[in-house]
């Protein structure tokens, strides 16, 4: 069974500091890798996906991802984090032709001034 | 173009009642799915379906039913609410490369 893991439940970093978040994932196969954010009260939108190709992906507001398959990860990445980035991340994973995504428990983003 | 919407945003329903919760796409997506989200838990599948007439059971799908007898609507009914399905109700579709569209959710409380 495919599982995800991000083992940081919350974290806190200044604003304009650089932002890594951790995920880690159990499948067999190839994996298809998203990452998730939810802004409080609202729906998950999608950050950026790896498919297959270039392991290091870019994503909308600046993120980006790099796929390790030796290291069964798929860390999500900021150069520079905003105010406005504060919010719950979520890393999930898939498989062609698999039914549905299964998705880690979440890390919870607060940005200080 | 709307993507994914759900009705309604909030309800507060007492132990033993009913109720449906409406998902609506307008993306032609075969492939629906109903999560529910509580704290520190992630998203849990309840049901999916993988197109107009079909339905399938996800990890917890206890104390609900769903019908897809529209291509683009997926509904989900509880029919006689507890307090344990108190949470947030998410719907989402499938497009391309696995990728699923989500709606803004639905609140739940059950007293």
């Amino acid at each position: 069974a495919q599982s995800v893991t991000q083992p940081d439940i919350h974290i806190t970093v200044s604003e304009g500091a650089s932002l890594e978040l951790r995920c880690n994932y159990s499948y067999g196969a190839t994996p298809y890798l998203f990452w998730y954010v939810q802004s409080p009260g609202q729906g998950l939108q999608l950050l950026l996906k790896y498919f297959s190709g270039d392991t290091l992906v870019q994503g909308i507001k600046g993120f980006e991802a790099e796929f390790k398959r030796s290291q069964s990860s798929f860390n999500l990445r900021k150069p520079s984090v905003h105010w406005s980035d504060a919010a719950e991340y979520f890393c999930a994973v898939g498989a062609e032709g698999r039914r549905a995504l299964t998705f880690g428990s979440g890390t919870r983003l607060q940005v200080q001034p | 173009n709307a993507g994914v919407t759900q009705t309604p945003k909030f309800r507060v329903l007492k132990t033993g009642q009913s109720m449906t919760l409406l998902c609506a796409q307008d993306m032609n997506h075969e492939y629906m799915y109903w999560y529910r989200q509580d704290p520190g838990m992630g998203l849990r599948l309840i049901h999916y379906s993988v197109g107009e007439g079909t339905t399938a059971k996800g990890e917890v799908p206890d104390g609900y039913n769903v019908s897809r007898l529209k291509k683009q609507n997926f509904l989900l009914g509880l029919e006689s609410a507890a307090p344990s399905q108190t949470s947030v109700y998410f719907c989402a579709s499938k497009g391309t490369e696995e990728t699923q569209y989500f709606g803004p959710g639905t609140r739940l409380l059950v007293l």
